[in-house]
């Protein structure tokens, strides 16, 4: 089945240790996403991927990075983790379709910083 | 930029009973209105959408409604059944930004048997 996986999807860190997390796709979907989601809130856009095209949100730390080596992966690196980057990360997918673009999301990955 | 603002923030209904949630957005631009049902620990996961040019669409107890001039979409829920306890998220986008979405603040449903 065509799909959006995320690996791991429960990460635990210490602070301030490098961590990767990494999103792959079998949609054949040209744009990617990052968003992250803490407890009771709607999911925040960190970046985004057009292609091989990177689009970083405003307001996104300069602690959040990303890699997209290929069509199918995608890579979170968040360079010095602090407690409050523990959140759930999740990835989606889309490509437009009629006009629009309807995002498939990733069961996401629980990050815990201790 | 777009701004999506939701209401109720909570939602409580007795089965059987019907629950609506309104979404107000902002950018005349956007175009496709997407509503997800997010249940605990799991992804959002999209139950219904709409475009611009349609003012409403239905699916089974599901039914979305548009007023592009008014510029709000509602998400009706009717015979409300136990699993349909979540969070529901609206959300906005528009074509030239690549999908990205705007998402409300979300309203947590709860049905009670």
């Amino acid at each position: 089945d065509a799909m959006v996986i995320q690996n791991p999807r429960y990460q635990v860190t210490q602070f301030g240790k490098p961590v990767t997390l990494s999103c792959s796709q079998t949609l054949n979907h040209n744009v990617m996403y990052w968003y992250q989601q803490k407890s009771s809130q709607a999911p925040k856009l960190l970046f985004h991927y057009y292609d091989k095209d990177f689009n970083n949100e405003a307001d996104t730390p300069d602690n959040f990075q990303s890699r997209r080596p290929n069509t199918s992966f995608c890579f979170l690196d968040i360079r010095s983790p602090g407690l409050g980057d523990a959140a759930m990360y999740l990835c989606a997918t889309s490509r437009r379709f009629r006009g629009s673009y309807e995002q498939y999301f990733g069961p996401g990955t629980r990050l815990t910083v201790t | 930029g777009e701004n999506v603002e939701q209401h109720p923030s909570t939602l409580s209904v007795q089965e059987g009973d019907s629950a609506v949630i309104k979404c107000t957005y902002s950018d005349s631009a956007s175009n496709y209105f997407p509503w997800y049902k997010q249940e605990l620990g799991k992804r959002p996961q999209l139950i219904i959408d709409i475009r611009s040019n349609v003012g409403e669409k239905k699916d089974q107890r599901i039914a979305v409604t548009l007023n592009k001039t008014a510029k709000h979409f509602s998400l009706h829920i009717t015979e409300t059944q136990p699993e349909d306890s979540a969070v529901y998220f609206c959300a906005a986008s528009r074509t030239d930004s690549w999908g990205k979405l705007q998402f409300g603040a979300g309203t947590q449903v709860v049905v009670t048997p």
